[in-house]
């Protein structure tokens, strides 16, 4: 099966950049969704289609895509930041939808 | 804006079945498919399965399939996830999310979630 593969976690100083890797066979090729899930509540889409941000979600997340990798990438970040991130693909070749492990990023 | 409503909490006894439902609401949802999401306690999101409102097509992870039955009733934009024997290790927050478009699409939209715990 296909597999996504996410760092557990990640921390980062409020203000700085946070780079989020999630990994996959030629996850160029495919299209990646990524979602916030803060404690308690249901994950939430911050970015679909690779790079597009939903409505209300800050310009400060961005996604990239290419080879073996895609990124979250969240500019200055804030204290509200803090949640754990899930990366996700469509594997059409399988039929089966597939969420990486998920990174908890921790704002210092 | 369109919202997906989830069945109250379940307390279960193992061996007992079960069915917990998902509504959409504010929307038409017929052309959408609705997936299934478990989440066990502190660990993270996991495809169970995914049916498509319109025609009731049904996707199934490998590691889910036999394990469970979705189903959808698409003239009130409803969908459902049942098992006919509970077990312990089936306790857990399940989510229904939505997918408006081809299943290269993102989950637009979630259910609040439904905990479910099995215990004797």
């Amino acid at each position: 099966s296909y597999v996504l593969t996410q760092s557990p976690a990640v921390s980062v100083a409020p203000g700085k950049t946070a780079r989020i890797p999630c990994g996959g066979d030629n996850i160029g090729d495919k299209t990646v969704h990524w979602y916030q899930q803060k404690p308690g509540q249901a994950p939430v889409a911050v970015i679909y289609y690779d790079t597009d941000r939903p409505s209300g979600i800050p310009e400060r997340f961005s996604g990239s895509n290419s080879g073996d990798t895609a990124t979250l990438t969240i500019s200055r970040v804030e204290a509200g930041d803090e949640a754990d991130y899930y990366c996700q693909v469509w594997d059409s070749d399988r039929g089966h939808l597939v969420f990486g492990g998920g990174t908890k990023m921790t704002v210092l | 804006e369109v919202q997906l409503v989830q069945s109250g909490a379940e307390v279960k006894k193992p061996g007992e079945s079960l069915k917990i439902s998902c509504k959409g609401s504010g929307h038409n949802l017929i052309n959408s498919w609705i997936g299934w999401v478990r989440q066990m306690p502190g660990k993270g999101l996991e495809w169970m399965g995914i049916i498509y409102l319109g025609d009731s097509d049904t996707r199934y992870s490998p590691s889910f399939l036999g394990q469970l039955t979705i189903s959808a009733d698409k003239s009130i934009s409803a969908a459902y996830l049942q098992w006919s024997s509970l077990r312990a290790s089936d306790s857990a927050m399940y989510y229904c999310a939505a997918i408006q478009g081809d299943l290269v699409d993102g989950f637009h939209i979630w259910g609040q979630g439904t905990l479910v715990t099995v215990s004797s």
